[in-house]
């Protein structure tokens, strides 16, 4: 158990529709990763957040946002949502966000598995 | 082309062989090089993390990195049925905080 929580394990919905994940980080942990997994794409960066603040974006689309609360719990927002939006979502979290300079481990979470009729 | 490349097999070896993974790699600026293990419908954890150049030990896993040829290894001795996952390649930049950036991943079996 990496200690990074992920609600819910799966959803099940249809395009067009708008879902939300959430994901709490370990305790002590600052950062937080969103990340999509597909077959054809494997792993891909989609956004980071340091203490409420986006720090990083990568291959996010406009449909999908997401933030971090003051409790450091974060959300991602998935909107008019497409059969190719069905996908695994992990989040991950890490201590400092990729600002010490030094090795720093992401810890991922189980994941949502979401998809898309 | 992919900034990382990595065979996804699949990759099926008896037990006890010693296992051999590999990603190359195009952006000169990756300095941080690690190893997730990814079990099935599981998030991915970390196995191995190496700073630029190098070998790293750990029980029976060897990771290697070689900068100038942009290639990473990973060697597992005496492999195990419980070894059997996809195993993915990361590598992050100095400055680009912490985005990972992901092999495609091997899937490995290892049969009794």
């Amino acid at each position: 158990d990496s200690g990074v929580t992920q609600t819910p394990k799966h959803l099940i919905t249809a395009t067009g529709q708008r879902v939300t994940l959430r994901c709490s980080p370990r305790s002590g942990d600052l950062s937080v990763y969103w990340y999509q997994q597909s077959l054809d794409q494997g792993l891909q960066f989609l956004i980071q957040y340091y203490n409420g603040e986006e720090r990083a974006k990568g291959n996010i689309l406009e449909r999908f946002s997401a933030q971090q609360f003051p409790d450091l719990h974060s959300e991602l927002n998935l909107s008019s949502l497409e059969l190719g939006d069905s996908a695994l979502y992990f989040c991950a979290s890490s201590v400092a966000g990729g600002t010490s300079g030094g090795q720093e481990t992401q810890y991922f979470g189980p994941g949502t598995r979401l998809l898309v009729l | 082309q992919k900034e990382v490349e990595q065979d996804p097999g699949p990759l099926s070896v008896p037990e006890g062989a010693i296992v051999s993974l590999n990603c190359t790699y195009s952006n000169s600026a990756f300095q941080y090089f690690m190893w997730y293990r990814q079990y099935s419908r599981k998030g991915p954890e970390l196995l191995m993390y190496t700073y630029s150049s190098g070998n790293k030990e750990d029980g029976r896993f060897t990771a290697q990195v070689d900068k100038s040829s942009k290639y990473i290894s990973l060697f597992i001795r005496d492999s195990q049925p419980s070894d059997s996952a996809t195993y993915l390649c990361a590598m992050r930049g100095g400055t680009s905080y912490g985005k990972l950036t992901f092999g495609q991943g091997t899937i490995l079996t290892v049969h009794p």
